[in-house]
């Protein structure tokens, strides 16, 4: 039962280089979230997906872009890496079966911009 | 201007001791979400709800939607509840985090 799937755990990127940080879930979830935590701060979310080809922009979408090709998969992009994108992702999924499911989390990724 | 917050950021407590955490918001919700992040950094849900109160094991989660207030509750505290616990509001399609309550329980 893997839930929600992140990858890459860690990584250190140079400043300008781009990357990709994939989200898998399971659980046939509709709504799939990407959010940014920084040290002090509470999660911020990045970018929202309702469904599969249905994406949208949350509190701090830019130097981001992301893709919903199917309901499984939610990758993130980051198209030229700078150092204030350093943070911890999450990636989280949720059920719309009924109202107020709560969210599922992955690990996170570590990523440092240097 | 943070629409969540939380209350106090960092608590210390003894083994046993009754714990509360506090969450104050400031936009209308659907519902209230109470999360706890491991040391390792793993969040975890440990309550959804939009009205009253729900209790799972040791735990307590209480909201009052009139006073835009929620309350987290831990009984016969014990270290391994050592965690951050953190408070998110669902507001139509997102949510917003408080900046989490940083609980140590000493033995």
């Amino acid at each position: 039962n893997a839930g929600v799937t992140q990858t890459p755990k860690f990584r250190i990127l140079k400043i300008g280089q781009s990357m990709t940080l994939q989200c898998a879930q399971d659980m046939n979830h509709n709504y799939m979230y990407w959010y940014r935590q920084d040290p002090g701060m509470g999660l911020k979310l990045i970018y929202y997906s309702v469904g599969a080809g249905i994406t949208d922009k949350g509190e701090v979408p830019n130097g981001y872009n992301v893709s919903r090709s199917t309901t499984e998969d939610f990758p993130l992009r980051l198209e030229l890496a700078a150092p204030s994108q350093t943070s911890v992702y999450f990636c989280a999924s949720r059920s719309d079966s009924y109202s107020n499911q709560p969210q599922h989390f992955g690990d996170g990724t570590r990523l440092s911009i240097l | 201007k943070n629409e969540v917050e939380q209350s106090p950021q960092n608590l210390t407590a003894q083994e046993g001791e009754f714990i509360t955490i506090n969450c104050s918001y400031s936009v209308g919700i659907s519902a209230l979400h109470w999360l706890q992040q491991h040391p390792g950094g793993g969040i975890v849900s440990l309550f959804m709800l939009s009205s009253g109160k729900k209790k799972h094991g040791r735990l307590i989660a209480t909201i009052n939607i009139q006073e835009k207030h929620s309350s987290l509750h831990i009984t016969a505290s014990h270290p391994r509840d050592s965690a951050v616990y953190i408070c998110a509001v669902k507001a139509g399609n997102q949510f917003y985090f408080g900046t989490g309550t940083s609980l140590t329980v000493i033995p």
